[in-house]
């Protein structure tokens, strides 16, 4: 089927665990994202990929860890998972200058 | 800082009526996207204006955007129940990559 798949949807694991959360899109966008959500802050974008092998920044990078070998996935890993990184993570896929399509998201808990 | 902010933070109106959001911006853009997000849901895109643009319509919603005062808004007229969701803007920050940017968003309640 055609769309942007998240996988886990559900993940609790416990802190200074390393866990990774899977994107997946079939269109072969150039444009993947990865963004966290939480109370009070919106969405706030973590990393970003212009392309395979093209990555870079966003507002809050620290502690995440990305990569993007092949243009359909954009696993999103998290090498020593904290508290302070529970929350809903979302990611979008998207060409240049067109809207994004979304994920249905993944909720982790650190415990 | 995020790019963009969303005012009100929390709307809450009568169904039937006019529901405005506005988003302010702080860089130059290429252009700016509102979504839509239901509860416990993805966002889903609503329209995209371009930074040469000043108005753009579908259906009931009307955004517009004053890129001298790095501002949009979005009207939703005749709201229904079912519009009842967050909705937020996205910018690309003006850079040549598409790095899209959210605001916190605007919680709309529409009462029956």
């Amino acid at each position: 089927d055609a769309g942007i798949t998240q996988s886990p949807r559900y993940k609790i694991t416990e802190t200074g665990r390393q866990v990774t959360l899977m994107c997946h899109q079939t269109w072969s966008h150039s444009y993947m994202f990865w963004y966290r959500q939480d109370l009070g802050h919106g969405l706030r974008l973590i990393y970003y990929s212009a392309a395979a092998d093209i990555t870079d920044k966003g507002e809050v990078p620290d502690g995440y860890v990305v990569s993007r070998s092949k243009t359909e996935n954009f696993p999103l890993t998290l090498e020593s998972a904290t508290r302070s990184q529970t929350s809903v993570y979302f990611c979008a896929s998207s060409e240049w200058a067109t809207e994004a399509f979304f994920g249905q998201g993944t909720r982790l808990t650190v415990v | 800082s995020q790019q963009g902010e969303e005012d009100p933070q929390a709307l809450s109106i009568q169904e039937g009526e006019n529901a405005t959001m506005n988003c302010s911006y702080k860089t130059s853009i290429n252009n700016l996207q509102w979504y839509r997000q239901n509860s416990g849901r993805g966002l889903v895109h609503l329209i995209l204006i371009r930074s040469n643009e000043r108005e753009k319509h579908s259906g009931r919603l009307r955004v517009t955007l004053d890129t001298s005062k790095k501002s949009s808004s979005l009207l939703i007229t005749a709201s229904r129940a079912a519009d009842t969701a967050s909705y937020f803007c996205a910018t690309d920050a003006g850079q040549g990559a598409q790095k899209l940017v959210f605001g916190q968003g605007t919680r709309l309640t529409i009462n029956p």
